[in-house]
């Protein structure tokens, strides 16, 4: 089984319609991340949880939310899409242990949204 | 501030060539650099890391990569190239002392051919 997931994994979605990606993780880290990739620019951090409590911006947040519904579980919104947000985005999850920035980041399979 | 510069967006070599993808970093902070491969329709997996031991550091599938604080470069190599090494390669760099963001280069291309 996967050790993190994202649902759906494809998504065609109309301009101004709200929409939810979704990510779970079972590696039992308490750190995670939504970045969104689009093809020559790498991927780029729109937000970040280091605990259920503390979430943060990334670089790219306007347009997007998030909500840590559980250590496990970290959801990205967009309220209104617009179709510069057609990107493919992926979640990912990370261990605070070990001392801070030597963890690597566990990616999950990745969401492609097209937004008409 | 962190950045991640990638020398060249394609790079093609022959199967059974050797294979060099460039990464050079810019850190005010001792970095932790890493190499992550994206085969077609997945996520990002990780190739090996960095984490201020040894400067040469060796990864999965034959890849190794070696830090080079003068030239603030951690580029990827691998002796001969295998069809199935073809994928997309990011490196990326999280500095120490801070909270473990990484910051991506934008990724090169590697091809390999008959």
């Amino acid at each position: 089984d996967a050790d993190v997931t994202q649902t759906p994994r494809n998504r065609i979605t109309k301009t101004g319609k709200r929409i939810m990606l979704e990510c779970s993780q079972t590696k039992g880290h308490d750190r995670m991340y939504w970045y969104r990739q689009d093809p020559g620019l790498g991927l780029r951090l729109i937000y970040y949880s280091f605990d259920v409590k503390d979430i943060n911006k990334g670089e790219i947040s306007d347009g997007y939310s998030v909500s840590r519904q559980a250590q496990a579980k970290f959801s990205l919104s967009l309220e209104s899409a617009i179709p510069n947000q057609t990107a493919l985005y992926f979640c990912a999850t990370s261990d605070s242990g070990g001392g801070r920035g030597r963890n690597e980041q566990f990616f999950g399979p990745g969401t492609r949204l097209t937004v008409l | 501030a962190q950045s991640v510069t990638q020398l060249g967006s394609h790079v093609s070599v022959s199967e059974g060539a050797l294979v060099l993808l460039r990464c050079n970093y810019s850190s005010s902070v001792p970095p932790y650099l890493f190499w992550y491969v994206q085969y077609p329709n997945q996520g990002l997996q990780l190739l090996l890391k960095y984490t201020s031991a040894a400067t040469l550091v060796k990864g999965i599938n034959g890849f190794e990569a070696e830090f080079k604080k003068s030239e603030t470069s951690f580029h990827l190599t691998k002796p001969s190239a295998h069809m199935s090494d073809a994928a997309e390669y990011f490196c990326a760099v999280s500095e120490t002392g801070t909270a473990s963001k990484l910051t991506f280069g934008t990724g090169t291309r590697l091809q390999v051919t008959l």
